[in-house]
């Protein structure tokens, strides 16, 4: 069975910076194909892509955010991380991380319940 | 700066069809970008209805089905249930391992 658990703080302060884990199991992120992307949503708006990171340690992201994330990955422990630096207010939200399956990568399977983070001083 | 468009909201009676679209807000959507579809509920993780267009995501109920009718993607929903009432939101792979979600519709099921 396919799980994913994210964590990390549920407050920072503004210009702070984030790091959020996701740790999962029933797979490997050294398995050929295997992906695992992290996702937004803001309370009450739509979801965000943000990044995703490939077993081959390919990373990818967002065009509007790339230049304040890193997508790093644990392979011996299960876990990737994502940082997010100078957090704003506007990057209150709850944050998922979600499996993408091996083939041509196009879509999650499965995601996790995501963990929310306020920015607030 | 691309825009996936969806209609805000839809209201469906018990029984019933509907048919959400995903379109973009320069050009066609094609089978090319793999729309997948999701299923939110309140407080809930988003759960995987379609993806590569048209295929079903293990246990999903064959009353979903997604299709590209014209130039957009689109997610049907046969003989709605109680609960179905969910937000929808589809996914454009656009290449080069980015993606990107688009701005949901609400179902209301009454």
């Amino acid at each position: 069975q396919v799980t994913l658990k994210e964590s990390g703080p549920a407050l920072v302060k503004p210009t702070q910076t984030l790091i959020l884990t996701c740790t999962f199991s029933g797979f490997s992120l050294s398995t050929s194909g295997m992906r695992v992307s992290w996702i937004r949503q803001p309370p009450g708006k739509a979801l965000e892509w943000l990044a995703r990171i490939d077993w081959d340690d390919d990373k990818f992201y967002s065009t509007s955010l790339k230049t304040r994330l890193t997508i790093s990955k644990d392979t011996s422990k299960n876990q990737v991380v994502l940082t997010m630096t100078n957090m704003d207010p506007v990057d209150t939200a709850t944050y998922y991380c979600a499996r993408i399956p091996g083939g041509r990568g196009t879509y999650m399977d499965v995601w996790g319940k995501g963990t929310t983070v306020t920015v607030s001083s | 700066q691309t825009v996936v468009t969806q209609e805000p909201s839809f209201s469906v009676s018990p029984g019933g069809t509907v048919t959400l679209t995903c379109g973009l807000s320069s050009g066609s959507v094609s089978t090319s970008y793999y729309p997948s579809w999701y299923q939110q509920t309140p407080g809930q993780a988003p759960r995987t209805l379609i993806y590569s267009t048209n295929t079903r995501s293990s246990g999903v109920p064959d009353r979903f089905s997604g299709s590209i009718l014209g130039n957009k993607a689109a997610l049907t929903i046969t003989g709605a249930q109680a609960d179905d009432e969910s937000d929808y939101y589809c996914v454009l792979y656009m290449g080069s391992g980015i993606y990107v979600f688009g701005t949901g519709t609400k179902v209301t099921v009454l």
